[in-house]
């Protein structure tokens, strides 16, 4: 299976500032074919369940605000809260779809107000 | 709109069974392949199965394998997760979610707001 990390576990960043997160796969998530890397990200509030923000590494899932963007390619990725809002403080998740069906999750990255 | 509702957790001891419904509505289900991911306390997220649209294709976690059995009654729109032999680690909340395809599972979509599996004597 492939293995997502993600770092840092938690960060506390203050409102208005950039928030960066990253998530790094034990192999490449880019299929040589249509050029696409097959990673998501989610956003889970306290209490509630996850929500699909981005996929295929950058693009926004319609309703998302434009503050949130995704990067990064093969092994190496990255999302970015460009200015943080109190409503953004959730925890965050990657998570690969190449080798489908086996879909695999980073741990998480707690992000909080400072 | 996409609505995903589960019910039928609960608690059960080790080695019992127990099976899980997500009713589904809003989208056409029979289109779509369906997922159960869950979350024990405190903790991330796992993927634990995937149904293709049609039911003729399904995965599972290895964590899950040949105890779990997923299933889909597509007329009445509705998901199933029928859990045997389980254990304390199994104890987590359980969401449907529905994926963006139809076939072997790509990003999760939509969920629902989860149902609590409690493996406790």
């Amino acid at each position: 299976d492939i293995v997502m990390t993600q770092s840092p576990d938690s960060l506390a960043v203050s409102p208005g500032e950039r928030a960066t997160i990253n998530c790094k796969s034990s192999q490449s998530v880019l299929y040589s074919s249509n050029k696409k890397n097959y990673l998501a990200w989610y956003q889970q509030k306290p209490g509630q369940p996850p929500k699909l923000l981005i996929y295929w590494a950058s693009t926004r899932e319609s309703g998302v605000p434009d503050r949130f963007s995704g990067s990064g390619s093969g092994t190496d990725f990255t999302l970015t809260i460009s200015s943080l809002q109190a409503e953004d403080v959730a925890v965050y998740y990657c998570q690969q779809y190449y080798s489908t069906p086996a879909l695999t999750f980073g741990g998480g990255t707690k992000v909080e107000i400072k | 709109q996409v609505q995903l509702v589960e019910s039928g957790g609960g608690v059960v001891q080790p080695g019992g069974s127990l099976r899980l419904s997500c009713a589904a509505s809003g989208f056409s289900f029979s289109n779509y392949a369906m997922h159960w991911v869950r979350q024990a306390p405190g903790k991330g997220l796992e993927w634990v199965t995937v149904i293709s649209k049609d039911g003729s294709n399904k995965y599972y976690a290895d964590s899950v394998k040949g105890r779990f059995s997923i299933s889909r009654d597509n007329p009445k729109n509705t998901l199933y997760l029928q859990m045997n032999s389980l254990r304390a680690e199994d104890t987590a909340v359980y969401y449907c979610a529905r994926d963006y395809g139809y076939a072997t599972g790509t990003y999760m979509v939509y969920w629902g707001q989860g149902v609590l599996v409690t493996v406790s004597s």
